[in-house]
């Protein structure tokens, strides 16, 4: 069952608390990303991770940084987390075959709150 | 850079007409590849369609684009609007030089209503 899955689904942390956000996906896709959504803004990458331990900045890299210790895994890690970070955040993957013609798989989504 | 910029905002439509919602993209690249992707609400947003074939219709589930590089367009199309076509709606654009990345519009939220 080809599937990527995001723990937790939703999340309230205080301002300056640190966020652990994580991801699974079970296609052995080498490439994964991190994504957040805002209302008008769409969908802006945050990080790209071509496989383990090879991990590019996005867009909006900023405040952010990741880890990739096993192919099926892709952790986004907030540090001392600001309100300006509340927003719903989706990691995806894709497959290296067709590299920029590949679908992008996503997850469900994580609803992060920082007040 | 890249970009792509798609038809703003809210679109909202009676159930039954046609729906269209435009697309248009910008790149030094000669051979784009353009993507739909569809996020219903509670759910993952997911691939509807795409191409890197120009002028020729690309089709899923009731929905087709085709892919025009003479005015930079990949507009998507359905005859007629379902309740259940209501969603955010994202084009995206990738290149040869792109390594995996996409660029997405900014989204459209298509709402239908009876």
């Amino acid at each position: 069952d080809m599937k990527v899955t995001q723990m937790p689904r939703y999340l309230i942390k205080r301002m300056g608390e640190n966020v652990l956000l994580e991801c699974g996906q079970d296609m052995s896709h080498e490439t994964m990303y991190w994504y957040r959504q805002d209302p008008g803004l769409g969908l802006q990458l945050i990080y790209i991770s071509y496989d383990v331990d090879s991990n590019s900045e996005g867009d909006i890299p900023k405040g952010y940084r990741v880890s990739r210790k096993k192919r099926e895994h892709f952790s986004l890690i907030l540090d001392s987390a600001k309100t300006n970070q509340t927003s719903v955040y989706f990691c995806a993957s894709s497959s290296r075959l067709g590299v920029n013609y590949a679908e992008q798989f996503f997850g469900p989504g994580t609803r992060l709150t920082v007040l | 850079g890249d970009s792509v910029t798609q038809t703003e905002g809210l679109v909202t439509l009676t159930e039954g007409l046609p729906v269209m919602l435009n697309c248009t993209y910008q790149t030094i690249y000669s051979n784009p590849f353009l993507f739909w992707y569809v996020h219903y609400l509670n759910e993952s947003p997911r691939l509807l369609l795409k191409s890197s074939t120009d002028n020729k219709r690309t089709e899923h589930q009731g929905f087709h684009a085709t892919l025009h590089k003479s005015s930079s367009s990949f507009h998507l199309q359905k005859s007629s609007a379902q309740l259940s076509d209501s969603a955010l709606y994202y084009c995206a654009l990738s290149v040869e030089g792109s390594n995996a990345k996409l660029t997405f519009g900014k989204g459209t939220k298509l709402s239908v209503k009876s």
